[in-house]
C-alpha cells in the first residue's frame, strides 16, 4: 500500500469553527489532491499540488484553501466551517498527475454541525 | 470542464454473472480512463485503466473498452464472486484533473 496517512480520520465540528486536515505521504509523490465523497457526486476535486508551494483550484474549492510546505504534507483548510462541508475527504497522491495512478488515503470523516 | 456519467447507479448480480457498467464522457481532450473500486470503509484502489489510443484492454476477469467516437467507456467484470461487491467509479483525465463519475456500488449475490 502507497504510504498515505490522513488526520484527523474523524472530526465533528461546529459551524463557524477553522478545520484543517492533514494528508502525509512518504512515496515522495509530486502531485497530491483533495477530493471530497459525497452520495449522489462521487469524487469531486478541491485542490490539488504539482509541487511544493505550487497548487491550483479544483471543480468544488470554494471555502476550502490548502498548502504545501514540503513534498510529504499537503493540508487542507475550511476556514470557516458550514454544514455543506460535511463530508468524506480524501487526500490522493501520483508519481505522474493526470496520466497515471492515484493513490488514495482512507478518508477523513468530517461533520459540521 | 469535464462531465462524466456514470450508470447503473446500482447493480446486482449472481455469483459467476458478468456486470457492465458504462460511462459517457464530454471532452474530447480526455485521453486517460481509469476505473477504481472502493470497499467499505477504504479509499478507491484502481483496478484498471485505459488511455485513448487503445480499444480495449483486458486483465483477467475484468476488461475495459472505448469508443472514443461516442466518448463511452465500460468496465466489464465477468464470473463475479462475492469479493466483488463494491463501488465502482469511472474517472476521465483531461487539463490537469480528472473528474469521476458518480459510482456505481455493485452486490454480487452469492
Amino acid at each position: 500500500d502507497a504510504g498515505i496517512t490522513q488526520s484527523p480520520r474523524h472530526k465533528v465540528t461546529e459551524t463557524g469553527t477553522p478545520v484543517t486536515l492533514r494528508c502525509h505521504q512518504t512515496e515522495n509523490h509530486r502531485y497530491m489532491y483533495w477530493y471530497r465523497q459525497d452520495p449522489g457526486h462521487g469524487l469531486r476535486l478541491i485542490h490539488y499540488s504539482y509541487g511544493v508551494k505550487d497548487t491550483d483550484k479544483g471543480e468544488v474549492s470554494d471555502g476550502y484553501s490548502v498548502s504545501r510546505s514540503k513534498t510529504e504534507d499537503f493540508l487542507l483548510t475550511l476556514e470557516s466551517a458550514t454544514s455543506s462541508q460535511t463530508s468524506v475527504y480524501f487526500c490522493a497522491i501520483s508519481e505522474s498527475g493526470r496520466t497515471g495512478e492515484l493513490f488514495f488515503g482512507e478518508g477523513s470523516r468530517l461533520t459540521v454541525l | 470542464g469535464e462531465n462524466v456519467e456514470q450508470h447503473p447507479s446500482t447493480l446486482s448480480v449472481q455469483e459467476g454473472d458478468s456486470a457492465v457498467i458504462k460511462c459517457t464522457y464530454s471532452d474530447s481532450a480526455s485521453n486517460y480512463f481509469p476505473w477504481y473500486k472502493q470497499e467499505l470503509g477504504k479509499g478507491p484502489q484502481l483496478i484498471i485503466d485505459i488511455r485513448s489510443n487503445v480499444g480495449e484492454k483486458k486483465d483477467q476477469r475484468i476488461a475495459v473498452t472505448l469508443n472514443k467516437t461516442a466518448k463511452h467507456f465500460s468496465l466489464h467484470i465477468t464470473e463475479t464472486q462475492p469479493e466483488d461487491s463494491a463501488v465502482y467509479f469511472c474517472a476521465a483525465s483531461t487539463g490537469n484533473q480528472f473528474y469521476f463519475g458518480t459510482g456505481t456500488s455493485l452486490t454480487v449475490i452469492p
